[in-house]
């Protein structure tokens, strides 16, 4: 299995900042990374495929990038509906594997 | 956009077999898309159960050893999750999801529509 490592596996910031979240992949996947985000209680929110590109109606914000193993997710101008639960996941091979999760909370 | 929402038994005892069904609305199920299952359990993070595709091909995740069987009905636009010899450590909020096709950057299928998730909880 791929193993996928974030970091921090949490972070405190304030409405109107940059946070910047990383994913390690254990092994090359080819740009076939997602992100999804998760409030408490509901279901995950895909927001990232394919290392870069905004899933439908997704705020400009967010955005992906990297390659090889090593990717990142920015959020840029922090709103109150950001402080959620990141996700990273690959879809490379199966079975699919996600990272431990980035907890984003407010300062 | 299609929509996914799961069902099933909200408890069921220990040994005993899990049984959760998905209905896709908005879309059909015979699309080129694959139909997958998804759990997380209490406070920690997601994991993948499987996949089905419509014409019943199915990968599943070497962690459950098994006891996991997928099947699909096309007529009634559902697919289905079967785990068997359940414990505790199933207990868990099960999702249902569309894995869809990148045909324009990197290629493989990538999430892109949830269900709600259904809390089942393996007690005596």
């Amino acid at each position: 299995d791929i193993q996928m490592t974030q970091s921090p596996s949490s972070l405190s910031a304030s409405v109107g900042d940059t946070v910047t979240i990383t994913c390690r992949a254990s092994q090359g996947i080819s740009n076939q990374l997602a992100w999804l985000q998760q409030i408490p209680g509901k279901a995950p929110k895909p927001l990232i495929y394919a290392t870069f590109f905004l899933q439908s109606g997704i705020p400009s914000r967010f955005s992906g990038s990297g390659s090889g193993t090593e990717f990142t997710l920015t959020i840029s101008s922090l709103q109150p509906e950001d402080f959620a639960t990141y996700y990273c996941q690959q879809y490379f091979s199966h079975p699919r594997t996600f990272g431990g999760g980035t907890r984003v909370d407010i300062k | 956009q299609v929509q996914l929402q799961e069902s099933g038994p909200g408890l069921v005892k220990p040994s005993g077999t899990l049984s959760l069904t998905c209905s896709v609305s908005g879309g059909s199920i015979s699309s080129y898309d694959w139909w997958t299952w998804v759990r997380q359990s209490p406070g920690k993070g997601l994991e993948w159960i499987g996949q089905i595709f419509y014409s019943g091909t199915t990968n599943d995740s070497p962690s459950f050893k098994s006891r996991v069987t997928m099947s699909v009905d096309r007529s009634k636009n559902q697919f289905f999750l079967t785990l068997t010899s359940v414990t505790d450590a199933d207990t868990a909020v099960y999702y249902c999801a569309r894995e869809t096709g990148d045909y324009s950057h990197y290629g493989g299928y990538y999430f892109d529509s949830w269900g709600q998730g259904t809390l089942v909880t393996v007690s005596a």
